[in-house]
């Protein structure tokens, strides 16, 4: 066990719905990140955020959003959802912006339909 | 920009031998973090090694080690006595920590399968 928690473990909803996945990192992190992994794109880096705020970005799309909340806990928005949105996303934390080794939560597996 | 290369879709190990899964690696940073996950079928990632740029040993952690050579570009993960727990996908991943803010860049993994 990883220490960093994700909410749901599955999620199936319709094309063009808006669905929020949940993270909070382990005790003490105050980095968040999250990754997507499909099989055809594999394991890709969307976001981070430190201590409340954006840090980078990566391959995020426009329908996508994430905040970090005072209490450190992140969310990640998936909007007007598409079949290609189908995919394991992974929340990672670590306790600081940089050098740090990331732990991964279990991961929300989206089924979009 | 970095670039993790696994050339190994899939790879078969007895039951209490040693493997070891390729990796290597791309970038122009100076000071860099190589790391080794691992996933198996119930799908979470499971960090196993790290390996700094700087760190003159190979890392090593229980069963694991790293076989790092910097000049060669290479960060291969061994396995020793594998077990039949020890069949997963892995993962090598890199991260470039001169900006202090560098994501982590994945390969497309391994598919390790112990026999009994």
């Amino acid at each position: 066990d990883s220490g960093v928690t994700q909410t749901p473990k599955h999620l199936i909803t319709a094309t063009g719905q808006r669905v929020t996945l949940r993270c909070s990192p382990r005790s003490g992190d105050l980095s968040v990140y999250w990754y997507q992994q499909s099989l055809d794109q594999g394991l890709q880096f969307l976001i981070q955020y430190y201590n409340g705020e954006e840090r980078a970005k990566g391959n995020i799309l426009e329908r996508f959003s994430a905040q970090q909340f005072p209490d450190l806990h992140s969310e990640l928005n998936l909007s007007s959802l598409e079949l290609g949105d189908s995919a394991l996303y992974f929340c990672a934390s670590s306790v600081g912006p940089a050098q740090e080794t990331q732990y991964f939560g279990p991961g929300t597996r989206l089924l979009v339909l | 920009a970095q670039k993790i290369t696994q050339t190994q879709p899939g790879m078969f190990v007895q039951e209490k031998e040693a493997v070891t899964l390729d990796c290597t690696y791309d970038t122009s940073d100076q000071s860099y973090g190589l790391f080794w996950y691992k996933q198996p079928s119930s799908g979470e990632m499971i960090f196993l090694i790290y390996q700094g740029s700087y760190d003159e040993q190979n890392a090593t952690e229980g069963r694991y080690s790293l076989n790092f050579q910097k000049a060669r570009k290479s960060a291969n993960l061994v396995i020793s006595a594998s077990q039949l727990g020890d069949s997963a996908m892995y993962f090598c991943a890199m991260r470039g920590l001169e900006e202090g803010n560098t994501p982590l860049v994945f390969g497309k993994g391994t598919r390790l399968s112990v026999i009994a």
